[in-house]
Formats: structure tokens, sequence, C-alpha cells
């Protein structure tokens, strides 16, 4: 079965904490997506990577940065984690630019920053 | 600015009825728009996708209308059941390149 895997269910840093947040996926995927989501928001991307090594801003990439080493790893960095940055974090991934297929979504990360 | 409405109000329907959805847009003229079926505490799971040159789509009880004049999605659950209570979400992508911006979803409640 292909899947996302996300590496933390449940997060809790400090304020101020580099917090890392992973994600990795079996399907041999280009295209890879870190979204926010808040209750009244919904989804916001924040960054996404259409290759390895290559990352774009999304709509809300503000305090945020992301690595893409290798091809199925996709990281999340929140260089001074602050409470607003208490989310709900989804990575997803889908093959190919412009393709017809959906998004596959891990099982997401809660992140809570006290 | 660009903007995907969803119905913010939970929809509560029987058993056995035929759920619809709605999904509006503006200012977009997305090349496909796809919808996605959330539960609670997880991630959003892909469910149908419909191209702008498509009218209609079906999948087992599951069906996507797609009108770009109206610049509209209705997506319908035919015999509904209770296991199909979640959110549901339409997401557009707005230039061909695999970059989804997302509604923010209706929530389905089916009363056995």
């Amino acid at each position: 079965d292909v899947k996302v895997t996300q590496s933390s269910r449940y997060l809790v840093k400090r304020t101020g904490e580099k917090v890392f947040l992973e994600c990795v996926q079996d399907m041999d995927h280009e295209n890879m997506f870190w979204y926010r989501q808040d209750p009244g928001l919904g989804l916001r991307l924040i960054y996404f990577s259409y290759d390895v090594k290559m990352k774009e801003k999304g709509d809300i990439p503000e305090g945020y940065s992301v690595s893409r080493e290798k091809k199925e790893r996709f990281s999340l960095i929140l260089e001074s984690a602050s409470t607003n940055q208490t989310s709900m974090y989804l990575c997803a991934s889908t093959g190919g630019q412009g393709t017809n297929y959906g998004y596959t979504f891990g099982s997401g990360t809660r992140l809570t920053v006290v | 600015s660009q903007k995907i409405e969803q119905n913010s109000e939970a929809l509560n329907i029987q058993e056995g009825k035929t759920a619809t959805l709605t999904c509006n847009y503006t200012n977009y003229s997305p090349a496909y728009l796809q919808w996605y079926r959330q539960d609670p505490g997880r991630g959003p799971v892909f469910l149908l996708l419909i191209r702008e040159n498509e009218k209609e789509k079906r999948k087992e009880r599951l069906k996507v209308t797609f009108d770009t004049t109206l610049k509209q999605s209705l997506f319908h659950i035919t015999a509904s059941q209770p296991a199909d209570s979640a959110t549901y979400l339409c997401a557009l992508d707005t230039s061909n390149t695999g970059k989804l911006i997302f509604g923010q979803g209706t929530t389905l409640q089916v009363k056995p």
C-alpha cells in the first residue's frame, strides 16, 4: 500500500526551538507539499518541491524553510517556533507536474508550541 | 483575490438520501478540480478529479459535476450511509502545475 509517512503524530515544542517535521513517501513521486490546517482557515500551502533540491514558496512561507535532499523525503523546518505556528501540519505528494492524479496525504502532525 | 467557497454549515441528511455539496470559486480558470474526504484528526483522502472539459464524473456512489461557466462544482453521494459522515474538501489547480488550493470543506453528517 503506497503511502506518505510523517514522523510524528503529536509534537510539543517550546517557543524559540528549531523544529523539524519529516515526511517520507514511497511512491517515487516528484512533487511534495507541506500544508498547515487551522480551523476556519482550511489548508494553506507553506512550501512545495518539484524535484530534489528544488523548493518553491507557497502562500504562507514566513517562519518556515524546507529541505529536499532525496526524492522520497521532504522536511519542513520551523526556524524558531512561535505559538502562532501551533497547527496541524500535513505533507502530501503527487506524481508529475500538471498530473491528473490526486494528492496522497500523510496522517498529519499536530504541533503545539508552548 | 482568489477564492474557493464551500458551505461552512454542516449538512445533515438521513441515511439513504442523496447528499449534495457545493464548491464555488472566483477569479480562477482551473484546469481541473478535485474532491477529498477528511476524517477528524486525519489527512485528506483523494476521491475524484474532474477536468475543465468534463461535465460529469462518477465513481461508485459518487458523482461530481463541473460547470466552468457558473464556476461551480457539485459533489453528490447517492444512497448515503453513516460511514459517509466526514468533511469533504474541494481543491483547484489554477495553473496546471499540480499545486492545489483547498476550500475550507463542508462537514456531512448522515444519520441512521
